[in-house]
């Protein structure tokens, strides 16, 4: 089993409409979970981080966390065609801060 | 703050050579990686490093590969000799020690190997 799981997608939805993006982690101990998004070309950037149960919003982005199921996702509000983007799940999976990622939903935002 | 810094943005070598990939990480910045992204693996990570220590290198794929930190503002990876599927792009990043701390990510070097 993977360390970090994501759906590959493309996951691809109309201009306006709530973007859903999940992953999944393997180990129960992982305290930080963040959201990247790499477009193409460039390096992967930091839009959401996540430490506690629950939701946590910034903006258009909410990031929810369920250390139970050991899922966490990111969901995308009024998407935009400037949010078509792989999106990486990246999970702190040890200490000395050993960040995991996942291999990255890629999102398309239909104008 | 420049953030991190790699060199060369893009290289291109014959099967054999040797390479070397350089990062400077950010100032103040105690923990370094070292990622491999390819279409089909995506994101890996090769080697971390926190202190200028070595703390897990179970990514790094063969004996061709070694990463260096002789200090906290610099880095290096050496592949030897390269091989046409080390072609990829190579991420160096880095983040301060904590619980809560994001990894910023360099620009990237291109590797191509022909």
């Amino acid at each position: 089993q993977k360390e970090v799981e994501q759906n590959s997608g493309p996951l691809s939805v109309p201009e306006g409409a709530i973007a859903s993006l999940n992953c999944t982690y393997s180990d129960r101990g992982s305290q930080s979970f963040f959201w990247y998004r790499q477009y193409s070309g460039k390096s992967p950037e930091l839009i959401m981080s996540i430490y506690s149960n629950g939701d946590k919003e910034d903006g258009r982005f909410t990031a929810q966390l369920n250390k139970a199921s050991q899922y966490v996702s990111l969901l995308i509000r009024d998407s935009q065609p400037s949010d078509s983007a792989t999106y990486l799940c990246a999970v702190n999976t040890g200490g000395y801060q050993k960040v995991t990622f996942g291999t990255g939903t890629k999102l398309q935002v239909i104008p | 703050d420049a953030g991190v810094i790699q060199s060369p943005r893009h290289e291109v070598t014959e099967m054999g050579q040797e390479v070397t990939l350089r990062c400077k990480p950010i100032s103040g910045h105690n923990s370094l990686f070292w990622y491999r992204q390819t279409m089909m693996r995506g994101l890996e990570l090769l080697i971390y490093f926190n202190n200028n220590v070595p703390i897990d290198d179970s990514g790094m794929p063969e004996d061709r590969f070694s990463a260096k930190m002789p200090n906290a503002s610099f880095s290096t990876l050496k592949i030897q000799p390269s091989e046409p599927r080390d072609s990829a792009v190579y991420f160096c990043a880095s983040s301060r020690q904590g619980v809560d701390t994001e990894a910023f990510f360099g620009q990237g070097t291109r590797l191509t190997v022909v």
